[in-house]
């Protein structure tokens, strides 16, 4: 079945950056886009970007453009999440997000459906 | 941006109940909205995407209907693995937005 796995969760001082990986299975990596979705404690949901993991193309939310930067390997099958200059609201939980399939028509860019657990991101000094 | 907004933010049902969640878009988004449950400690679960197709597996006491900038979720017969907090999702156009979640609570 589909899965989408996250590395553990990171403990990181104000300034510094994050990386955050999410390894899929069960899909072939390359047809489908992947978002980043962050849920700050207590709060809601935050769509952070895309990725096209075929070609590596990438939209930001404006709010995090300059700040965070989307790659993947695919030989490995998975996409890495860097956010850096961190301050303390980004504590949060990030998600990867499985996206709509690449050959679907283009008003489903932003269609996503399966989550990976979650990576806890906790910025203090 | 397009703000989604969801209504209650948060209810209390009983065990049986059958209820429903609103959600509205600041303008047209055409069908292009989904919703998604949340269980404490978990991630997300996308239930309905095309504002009322459900996911592979949901069970059809998960219901969605809506167009253009009105949206409900209805749910049929609350159990207890259905106390959670729902939100809905517009993919019509950037950036991706979510509503704020409702809660549903056992009364």
């Amino acid at each position: 079945q589909v899965q989408l796995v996250q590395s553990g969760a990171e403990v990181k001082k104000p300034g510094a950056s994050v990386k955050v990986s999410c390894k899929s299975s069960g899909y072939i990596f390359t047809t489908h886009f992947i978002h980043w979705v962050r849920q700050a404690p207590g709060l809601g949901l935050e769509w952070m970007g895309i990725m096209n993991p075929t070609g590596g193309s990438t939209t930001y939310a404006q709010k995090f453009q300059g700040r965070v930067i989307m790659t993947r390997d695919t030989s490995t099958s998975t996409v890495y999440m860097e956010l850096s200059s961190l301050k303390s609201d980004d504590t949060a939980i990030y998600y990867c997000v499985r996206g709509s399939d690449s050959s679907w028509p283009w008003n489903y860019y932003y269609y996503i459906d399966v989550w990976g657990k979650g990576t806890t991101v906790t910025v203090s000094s | 941006d397009i703000q989604m907004t969801q209504s209650p933010s948060s209810l209390s049902a009983s065990v049986g109940d059958r209820i429903t969640i609103t959600c509205r878009a600041s303008q047209g988004i055409n069908n292009y909205l989904a919703w998604f449950q949340q269980i404490p400690g978990k991630a997300p679960k996308s239930l309905i995407y095309d504002a009322s197709t459900l996911q592979s597996g949901v069970p059809s006491k998960f219901s969605g209907s809506g167009s253009g900038t009105d949206f409900t979720l209805t749910i049929s017969n609350l159990q207890p693995e259905d106390f959670a907090t729902y939100y809905c999702q517009q993919y019509n156009s950037y950036p991706v937005t979510f509503g704020q979640g409702t809660k549903v609570e056992i009364k």
